[in-house]
């Protein structure tokens, strides 16, 4: 089974804090997304990355950055926490058939 | 740009009943569809998808049609269960180029059964 780990379930920030929230997965897929969640609005995509150190900005990338140092790990960034950055964070990454796997998400909560 | 648009929700049904969500898509190339399924506290989980015009997906008696002629891929079972209480997503992926398979979802529409 494919397995997509995301370091935590609930996170609460303060504002301007930087805050990482790491991912993993264990199948040695290329491609991994970051997500965020918010209701009426679906799924959008912040970043993803298709090898280690390679990155492309998704749809709604501001106040974002990310990182990919070991093929299993991607990594997203907010530099500096804002009150519009609390949403669920959903990482997954992507098989040859085009289909995805995703974490369980982070709910993150900045004050 | 590729987009999915969902049927407004929330949908509720009571155990038994037939439902549909619709779903229409609008998108360049020749996407890959798919039906995501969430459970309360969990992350996203495949229940089915196609690849190519008039492919039917299935899965758990979860089925949906991919028509290129009305571009849409509409969910349907027959009858339904308090444990398929759940929020659906629709979305699509370009599978070829420089698209690294991006999903693009609908809003979500968050189903109901009671028994």
């Amino acid at each position: 089974d494919v397995k997509v780990t995301q370091s935590s379930r609930y996170l609460v920030k303060r504002t301007g804090e930087k805050v990482f929230l790491e991912c993993v997965q264990d199948m040695d897929h290329e491609n991994m997304f970051w997500y965020r969640q918010d209701p009426g609005l679906g799924l959008r995509l912040i970043y993803f990355s298709y090898d280690v150190k390679m990155k492309e900005k998704g749809d709604i990338p501001e106040g974002y950055s990310v990182s990919r140092e070991k093929k299993e790990r991607f990594s997203l960034i907010l530099e500096s926490a804002s009150t519009n950055q609390t949403s669920m964070y959903l990482c997954a990454s992507r098989d040859i058939s085009y289909e995805q796997y995703f974490g369980p998400g982070t709910r993150l909560t900045v004050t | 740009g590729d987009s999915v648009t969902q049927m407004e929700g929330p949908v509720t049904l009571s155990e038994e009943a037939f439902l549909t969500i619709n779903c229409t898509y609008t998108a360049t190339g020749y996407p890959s569809l798919f039906w995501y399924v969430q459970y309360p506290g969990e992350g996203l989980q495949l229940l089915l998808k196609a690849t190519k015009a008039d492919d039917k997906g299935s899965n758990k008696g979860f089925e949906a049609t991919y028509r290129k002629e009305t571009t849409s891929f509409h969910l349907e079972k027959g009858s339904v269960q308090v444990s398929d209480s759940a929020v659906y997503f629709c979305a699509l992926s370009e599978t070829g180029g420089t698209s690294y398979g991006k999903l693009t979802f609908g809003q979500g529409t968050i189903l109901t059964v009671h028994p």
